[in-house]
Protein backbone atom coordinates (compact mmCIF):
# COMPACT_ATOMS: atom_id res chain seq x y z
CA UNK A 1 0.00 0.00 0.00
CA UNK A 2 1.63 3.07 -1.53
CA UNK A 3 -1.19 5.58 -0.58
CA UNK A 4 -2.47 7.32 -3.18
CA UNK A 5 -0.40 9.95 -5.08
CA UNK A 6 -0.75 13.13 -6.99
CA UNK A 7 0.94 15.48 -9.38
CA UNK A 8 2.06 17.82 -9.51
CA UNK A 9 1.81 19.01 -5.56
CA UNK A 10 1.71 23.03 -6.50
CA UNK A 11 0.81 24.70 -10.18
CA UNK A 12 0.32 28.02 -10.62
CA UNK A 13 -0.64 29.04 -14.10
CA UNK A 14 -2.32 32.48 -15.72
CA UNK A 15 -5.59 32.69 -16.06
CA UNK A 16 -7.32 31.91 -19.52
CA UNK A 17 -4.29 28.78 -19.12
CA UNK A 18 -5.30 25.16 -19.17
CA UNK A 19 -4.00 22.61 -16.55
CA UNK A 20 -3.94 19.10 -15.91
CA UNK A 21 -3.34 16.99 -12.88
CA UNK A 22 -3.04 13.42 -12.76
CA UNK A 23 -3.87 10.92 -9.28
CA UNK A 24 -2.22 7.45 -9.10
CA UNK A 25 -4.72 5.95 -6.41
CA UNK A 26 -3.90 2.85 -3.96
CA UNK A 27 -3.39 0.06 -6.86
CA UNK A 28 -6.12 -2.46 -5.86
CA UNK A 29 -9.24 0.55 -5.27
CA UNK A 30 -11.52 0.22 -7.96
CA UNK A 31 -12.92 3.52 -6.89
CA UNK A 32 -11.56 7.00 -7.16
CA UNK A 33 -13.10 10.45 -6.32
CA UNK A 34 -11.22 13.81 -7.08
CA UNK A 35 -12.68 16.40 -4.54
CA UNK A 36 -11.87 20.28 -4.42
CA UNK A 37 -10.97 22.37 -1.18
CA UNK A 38 -10.73 26.23 -0.85
CA UNK A 39 -9.47 28.13 1.95
CA UNK A 40 -11.32 27.43 5.31
CA UNK A 41 -13.82 24.79 3.54
CA UNK A 42 -14.11 21.20 3.72
CA UNK A 43 -13.68 19.23 0.27
CA UNK A 44 -16.36 19.00 -2.19
CA UNK A 45 -17.10 16.29 -4.24
CA UNK A 46 -16.60 17.17 -8.00
CA UNK A 47 -16.78 13.45 -9.39
CA UNK A 48 -16.18 9.35 -8.65
CA UNK A 49 -15.28 6.70 -11.20
CA UNK A 50 -15.77 2.64 -10.47
CA UNK A 51 -12.84 1.59 -12.96
CA UNK A 52 -12.82 3.56 -15.83
CA UNK A 53 -16.18 4.58 -15.65
CA UNK A 54 -17.12 8.16 -14.40
CA UNK A 55 -20.44 7.33 -12.42
CA UNK A 56 -21.15 10.60 -10.74
CA UNK A 57 -20.33 14.27 -11.84
CA UNK A 58 -21.37 17.29 -9.32
CA UNK A 59 -22.99 20.59 -10.04
CA UNK A 60 -19.62 22.12 -9.30
CA UNK A 61 -18.16 20.61 -12.38
CA UNK A 62 -18.73 23.05 -14.99
CA UNK A 63 -18.00 22.33 -18.89
CA UNK A 64 -14.36 23.57 -18.50
CA UNK A 65 -13.40 20.47 -16.34
CA UNK A 66 -13.48 17.27 -17.37
CA UNK A 67 -11.45 14.11 -15.64
CA UNK A 68 -10.60 10.69 -17.02
CA UNK A 69 -9.46 7.35 -15.84
CA UNK A 70 -8.91 5.22 -19.46
CA UNK A 71 -7.74 2.33 -18.18
CA UNK A 72 -9.14 2.29 -14.59
CA UNK A 73 -6.19 3.10 -13.01
CA UNK A 74 -4.56 6.59 -12.80
CA UNK A 75 -6.93 9.53 -13.33
CA UNK A 76 -6.50 13.22 -14.39
CA UNK A 77 -8.40 16.01 -13.92
CA UNK A 78 -8.20 19.19 -16.79
CA UNK A 79 -8.91 22.76 -16.52
CA UNK A 80 -9.60 24.48 -19.21
CA UNK A 81 -9.58 28.17 -19.65
CA UNK A 82 -8.39 28.54 -15.91
CA UNK A 83 -10.54 31.42 -14.14
CA UNK A 84 -9.79 33.03 -10.47
CA UNK A 85 -12.51 31.04 -8.82
CA UNK A 86 -10.37 27.77 -9.62
CA UNK A 87 -7.52 28.45 -6.88
CA UNK A 88 -8.01 25.23 -4.52
CA UNK A 89 -6.94 22.48 -3.42
CA UNK A 90 -7.67 19.20 -5.75
CA UNK A 91 -7.44 16.35 -3.87
CA UNK A 92 -7.91 12.91 -5.21
CA UNK A 93 -8.92 9.81 -3.05
CA UNK A 94 -9.84 6.42 -3.35
CA UNK A 95 -11.44 3.06 -1.90
CA UNK A 96 -12.18 -0.15 -2.41
CA UNK A 97 -15.94 -0.77 -2.01
CA UNK A 98 -18.83 2.13 -1.15
CA UNK A 99 -19.04 3.22 2.35
CA UNK A 100 -15.23 2.14 2.76
CA UNK A 101 -13.24 4.95 4.03
CA UNK A 102 -11.62 6.71 1.44
CA UNK A 103 -8.03 7.17 1.34
CA UNK A 104 -7.06 11.01 0.74
CA UNK A 105 -3.74 11.80 -1.35
CA UNK A 106 -2.00 15.09 -0.40
CA UNK A 107 -3.44 16.82 -3.03
CA UNK A 108 -2.66 19.69 -6.15
CA UNK A 109 -2.74 23.53 -5.15
CA UNK A 110 -3.64 24.91 -7.81
CA UNK A 111 -2.92 28.82 -7.79
CA UNK A 112 -4.27 31.51 -10.91
CA UNK A 113 -2.31 34.50 -11.39
CA UNK B 1 -28.50 15.03 -0.05
CA UNK B 2 -26.77 14.80 3.50
CA UNK B 3 -25.37 17.83 5.67
CA UNK B 4 -23.03 17.80 8.19
CA UNK B 5 -22.80 20.82 10.69
CA UNK B 6 -19.43 21.19 12.72
CA UNK B 7 -19.97 23.80 15.71
CA UNK B 8 -16.82 25.57 16.13
CA UNK B 9 -14.63 26.75 13.71
CA UNK B 10 -12.30 27.30 16.12
CA UNK B 11 -11.62 25.41 19.33
CA UNK B 12 -8.69 26.02 21.83
CA UNK B 13 -7.48 23.65 24.64
CA UNK B 14 -4.55 23.44 26.77
CA UNK B 15 -2.25 20.66 27.09
CA UNK B 16 -3.52 18.00 28.44
CA UNK B 17 -7.05 18.67 28.82
CA UNK B 18 -10.13 17.40 27.04
CA UNK B 19 -10.60 17.88 23.48
CA UNK B 20 -14.37 17.81 21.64
CA UNK B 21 -15.03 18.57 18.72
CA UNK B 22 -18.94 18.21 17.71
CA UNK B 23 -20.46 16.95 14.43
CA UNK B 24 -24.02 16.57 13.67
CA UNK B 25 -25.49 14.88 10.05
CA UNK B 26 -29.29 15.97 8.84
CA UNK B 27 -30.35 12.36 7.51
CA UNK B 28 -33.01 10.26 9.24
CA UNK B 29 -31.55 6.89 7.99
CA UNK B 30 -28.05 7.12 10.08
CA UNK B 31 -25.49 7.35 7.59
CA UNK B 32 -21.46 5.62 7.49
CA UNK B 33 -19.67 8.58 9.81
CA UNK B 34 -16.10 9.50 9.48
CA UNK B 35 -13.61 11.94 11.49
CA UNK B 36 -10.34 12.77 9.57
CA UNK B 37 -7.49 15.36 10.44
CA UNK B 38 -5.26 17.56 8.02
CA UNK B 39 -2.36 18.92 8.66
CA UNK B 40 -0.96 22.23 6.99
CA UNK B 41 -0.54 21.31 3.15
CA UNK B 42 -1.14 17.56 3.32
CA UNK B 43 -4.81 15.78 2.70
CA UNK B 44 -6.65 14.21 5.06
CA UNK B 45 -5.62 11.33 7.40
CA UNK B 46 -8.72 9.02 8.68
CA UNK B 47 -8.98 9.33 12.17
CA UNK B 48 -11.97 6.67 12.79
CA UNK B 49 -14.60 5.75 11.12
CA UNK B 50 -18.81 4.10 12.18
CA UNK B 51 -20.55 1.95 9.75
CA UNK B 52 -22.86 0.31 11.97
CA UNK B 53 -20.95 -1.77 14.73
CA UNK B 54 -20.15 -0.37 18.42
CA UNK B 55 -21.85 2.83 18.86
CA UNK B 56 -18.75 3.89 20.85
CA UNK B 57 -15.34 3.97 17.86
CA UNK B 58 -11.94 3.84 18.86
CA UNK B 59 -9.64 5.75 16.31
CA UNK B 60 -6.02 6.58 15.91
CA UNK B 61 -4.14 8.49 18.50
CA UNK B 62 -5.94 8.21 21.14
CA UNK B 63 -9.01 9.86 19.56
CA UNK B 64 -12.56 7.88 19.51
CA UNK B 65 -16.47 9.61 18.99
CA UNK B 66 -19.65 8.01 19.82
CA UNK B 67 -22.35 7.81 17.78
CA UNK B 68 -25.73 8.91 19.34
CA UNK B 69 -28.68 8.30 16.89
CA UNK B 70 -31.11 10.04 19.08
CA UNK B 71 -29.00 13.27 18.83
CA UNK B 72 -27.85 12.80 15.25
CA UNK B 73 -24.40 13.34 16.37
CA UNK B 74 -20.61 11.99 16.18
CA UNK B 75 -18.74 13.96 18.32
CA UNK B 76 -14.93 13.41 18.60
CA UNK B 77 -13.02 13.66 21.76
CA UNK B 78 -9.76 12.79 23.47
CA UNK B 79 -9.12 12.68 27.37
CA UNK B 80 -5.57 14.59 27.15
CA UNK B 81 -4.46 17.06 24.04
CA UNK B 82 -1.24 16.77 23.34
CA UNK B 83 0.75 19.44 20.80
CA UNK B 84 0.56 17.32 17.80
CA UNK B 85 -2.99 17.12 17.93
CA UNK B 86 -3.04 20.85 16.71
CA UNK B 87 -4.84 20.41 13.03
CA UNK B 88 -7.99 21.23 11.05
CA UNK B 89 -10.46 17.85 11.75
CA UNK B 90 -13.16 16.97 9.25
CA UNK B 91 -15.92 15.07 9.64
CA UNK B 92 -17.95 13.61 6.68
CA UNK B 93 -20.75 11.19 6.11
CA UNK B 94 -21.81 9.22 3.17
CA UNK B 95 -25.34 7.83 2.31
CA UNK B 96 -25.53 4.07 3.02
CA UNK B 97 -27.64 3.52 -0.43
CA UNK B 98 -24.89 4.55 -2.76
CA UNK B 99 -21.96 5.03 -0.62
CA UNK B 100 -19.86 7.12 -3.10
CA UNK B 101 -19.48 10.81 -2.66
CA UNK B 102 -18.33 12.11 0.91
CA UNK B 103 -20.13 14.95 2.20
CA UNK B 104 -17.48 17.14 4.73
CA UNK B 105 -17.97 19.84 7.47
CA UNK B 106 -16.22 23.15 7.16
CA UNK B 107 -13.98 21.99 9.92
CA UNK B 108 -12.88 22.84 13.15
CA UNK B 109 -9.35 24.08 13.41
CA UNK B 110 -8.07 23.00 17.26
CA UNK B 111 -5.25 24.80 18.76
CA UNK B 112 -3.37 23.53 21.53
CA UNK B 113 -1.80 25.58 24.25
CA UNK B 114 1.04 24.39 26.03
Amino acid sequence: DTGVSQDPRHKITKRGQNVTFRCDPISEHNRLYWYRQTLGQGPEFLTYFQNEAQLEKSRLLSDRFSAERPKGSFSTLEIQRTEQGDSAMYLCASSLVAGQPQHFGDGTRLSIL
Amino acid sequence: AQSVTQLGSHVSVSEGALVLLRCNYSSSVPPYLFWYVQYPNQGLQLLLKYTSAATLVKGINGFEAEFKKSETSFHLTKPSAHMSDAAEYFCAVSDRSTGNQFYFGTGTSLTVIP
